[in-house]
């Protein structure tokens, strides 16, 4: 199993502004994944983040937008970049592991006024 | 590329009702399948999954699903809904039955139940 901690846990930003996410894990994993769940909208995914090597990209997000760090197994980050309020949204970290189970952070949640 | 179908969006029931959310995918090879409930102001959590053997699998909180192979489903079902299950439930599907990949959602369907 694996236990996922976030920060900040939510808040208000300013459009123009970045905001960095922290998700941290309780075990080392391989991969990492950064999900957006937009206001009354499903899942969808932003990135995978492998330690080690660059973060691949989902069509329609890109690197300069939504950076990632992956430094090691057990922590990762995604900034939000130059934030406008199409960004306000929930952002979720999540790990797989080898028990096939997906785990999920209690997200971030954005405002961007 | 892969998709996951919730043909509810919203139901609407009242306690003690029966409950069934459709899900659907579109993939041909080995799929594990999770569904996910998401109470108000909570994170995500695991309602039930299934990765292998019995097409039929029981979660937590008296829900169970059935994974149909030929019909590319595996719907939701709880015999008798209580007002605590409302929430948004949602599919999801990693493709390739690979140990480590991501998932793919459906929509979401929201759940309100009626004391």
């Amino acid at each position: 199993s694996a236990v996922i901690s976030q920060k900040p846990s939510r808040d208000i930003c300013q459009r123009g502004t970045s905001l960095t996410i922290q998700c941290q894990v309780d075990s080392q994993v391989t991969m990492m994944f950064w999900y957006r769940q937009q206001p009354g909208q499903s899942l969808t995914l932003i990135a995978t983040a492998n330690q080690g090597s660059e973060a691949t990209y989902e069509s329609g997000f890109v690197i300069d937008k939504f950076p990632i760090s992956r430094p090691n197994l057990t922590f990762s980050t995604l900034t939000v970049s130059n934030m406008s309020p199409e960004d306000s949204s929930i952002y979720l970290c999540s790990v797989g592991t080898t028990d096939k189970d997906k785990y999920f952070g209690p997200g971030t949640r954005l405002t961007v006024t | 590329a892969q998709s996951v179908s919730q043909h509810n969006h919203h139901v609407i029931l009242s306690e003690a009702a029966s409950l069934e959310l459709g899900c659907n995918y579109s993939y041909g090879g080995t799929v594990n399948l999770f569904w996910y409930v998401q109470y108000p102001g909570q994170h995500l959590q695991l309602l039930l999954k299934y990765f292998s053997g019995d097409p039929l699998v029981k979660g937590i909180k008296g829900f169970e699903a059935e994974f149909i192979k030929s019909k590319f489903s595996f719907n939701l079902r709880k015999p008798s809904v209580q007002w605590s299950d409302t929430a948004e439930y949602f599919c999801a599907v990693n493709a390739g039955g690979s140990t480590l990949g991501r998932l793919y959602f459906g929509r979401g369907t929201q759940l309100t139940v009626w004391p």
